[in-house]
């Protein structure tokens, strides 16, 4: 089992809707969540971070954690073409491993169709 | 306020060279870490460093090398580089060290043919 899993996409998704990313990990001594965007070429870009269970909110995304269920996702509203991109799930080590590392996911690449 | 900057932006080696990289976090930022990343996969961990101490080690073999400055500038080092270190690699900074929030360089391309 890998550690943080993502699908891979593409997620294709028309303009104007919702865009759903999702992520699951296995260490349950996780404690920090992170979402980054990346171009094709660039550096990941740090979109947002969560710590505890629920939603958090920023502008056009959302993203949920549920520590229970090992799970992580990202919702992207009103998705635009500038949105494409991939999308890479972080989580911190762990105790276990190390809490001072990320593990990232593959990415699921995300294609908004204009 | 400027970003994490990194040097050089690409490079070319032969197998068996040796590679030193650098990085400069954002100002304020005490904690750098360095990733690998090869097309297709996300980030690799290889190192941490807080206040010059490394605090963390990835699976990376012992080719790989790292340091940081007093200024809380670092280098990555690879000796005897093979094809398969072939990569683009990442430094992030962040404010203490733990799981708080890394923010990436533009990273260095580096290929080893």
């Amino acid at each position: 089992q890998k550690e943080v899993e993502q699908n891979s996409g593409p997620l294709s998704v028309p303009e104007g809707a919702i865009a759903s990313l999702n992520c699951t990990y296995s260490d349950r001594g996780s404690q920090s969540f992170f979402w980054y965007r990346q171009y094709s070429g660039k550096s990941p870009e740090l979109i947002m971070s969560i710590y505890s269970n629920g939603d958090k909110e920023d502008g056009r995304f959302t993203a949920q954690l549920n520590k229970a269920s090992q799970y992580v996702s990202l919702l992207i509203r009103d998705s635009q073409p500038s949105d494409s991109a991939t999308y890479l799930c972080a989580v911190n080590g762990g105790r276990g491993s190390g809490t001072y590392k990320y593990i990232f996911g593959t990415g699921t690449r995300l294609k908004v169709l204009a | 306020d400027a970003g994490v900057t990194q040097s050089p932006t690409h490079l070319i080696k032969t197998r068996g060279q040796q590679v030193t990289l650098r990085c400069s976090p954002i100002s304020g930022h005490k904690s750098v870490s360095w990733y690998q990343q090869v097309l297709g996969q996300g980030p690799q961990f290889i190192f941490q460093y807080y206040e010059k101490e490394e605090r963390g080690r990835g699976n990376f073999p012992d080719r790989f090398s790292a340091r940081q400055f007093p200024n809380y500038s670092s280098e990555l080092n690879v000796n005897a580089l093979l094809l398969g270190d072939s990569a683009l690699y990442l430094c992030a900074s962040s404010k203490p060290t733990g799981a708080y929030e890394q923010y990436f360089g533009p990273g260095t391309r580096l290929t080893v043919t």
